[in-house]
């Protein structure tokens, strides 16, 4: 069946720091991709999203590819804050939306 | 942007009792939501869609008559846990679709703690 593999975290980065996050997934077909973010005590946000091979996703600095060939969607930011301090989960949506076990990103001054 | 609720947001009970979260639509309608069981540090597993005007479609290894599932309208469902236990303690989101592209939007999520 469909399925996420993202990085393990924690992640710790200085502010000002380069983030990359690993997303790969195994799907049948051609599934939409996201990341959604999970602020402390707060629910899912979607973050971004692509829908077909090649588009880029971007918003807040954040930006992720859908790469078919790699079957990967890296998110990446070139300078992190300390309020970008968050779980971040990569999803596909064939039929179900199914989620990565999410990569917690912590950003210290 | 669209907005989904959900109360209470946190909630302890003891062993034995039901406990009830509701999850609503703010601004738009949903004919479906989502539920989903977060443990801590790991992704969230959809436990059972809900369907307005009919049953609820639960997933696999979900006890349907653990986890009562109600769609009362277009804009309310809700989630019973009947007879909670220790191991019923988790955090639990809703989701609601929406828009042309059917944008998933969640709900703050709800802590259970059973004693």
């Amino acid at each position: 069946g469909d399925s996420v593999t993202q990085m393990e975290g924690p992640v710790t980065l200085s502010e000002e720091a380069f983030l990359t996050i690993n997303c790969t997934y195994t799907a049948t077909g051609y599934p939409s991709l996201f990341w959604y973010v999970q602020y402390p005590g707060e629910g899912l946000q979607l973050l971004l999203k692509a829908t077909k091979a090649d588009d880029k996703g971007s918003n807040k600095g954040f930006e992720a590819t859908y790469r078919k060939e790699t079957t990967s969607f890296h998110l990446e930011k070139g300078s992190v804050q300390v309020s970008d301090s968050a779980v971040y989960f990569c999803a596909l949506r064939g039929g179900k939306l199914i989620f990565g076990q999410g990569t917690e990103l912590s950003v210290k001054p | 942007g669209a907005v989904v609720s959900q109360h209470p947001s946190r909630v302890i009970c003891k062993s034995g009792t039901s406990v009830k979260i509701e999850c609503r639509s703010l601004d738009f309608q949903a004919t479906t939501m989502f539920w989903y069981r977060q443990f801590p540090k790991q992704s969230l597993m959809l436990m059972a869609t809900s369907n307005e005007g009919s049953k609820a479609t639960y997933e696999q290894g979900v006890e349907k008559d653990k986890f009562l599932i109600n769609h009362a309208s277009l804009t309310l469902s809700t989630l019973t846990v009947t007879s909670a236990h220790p191991e019923d303690s988790s955090f639990y989101i809703c989701s609601a679709p929406t828009g042309a592209d059917s944008v998933r939007y969640f709900g703050p999520g709800t802590r259970l703690t059973v004693l």
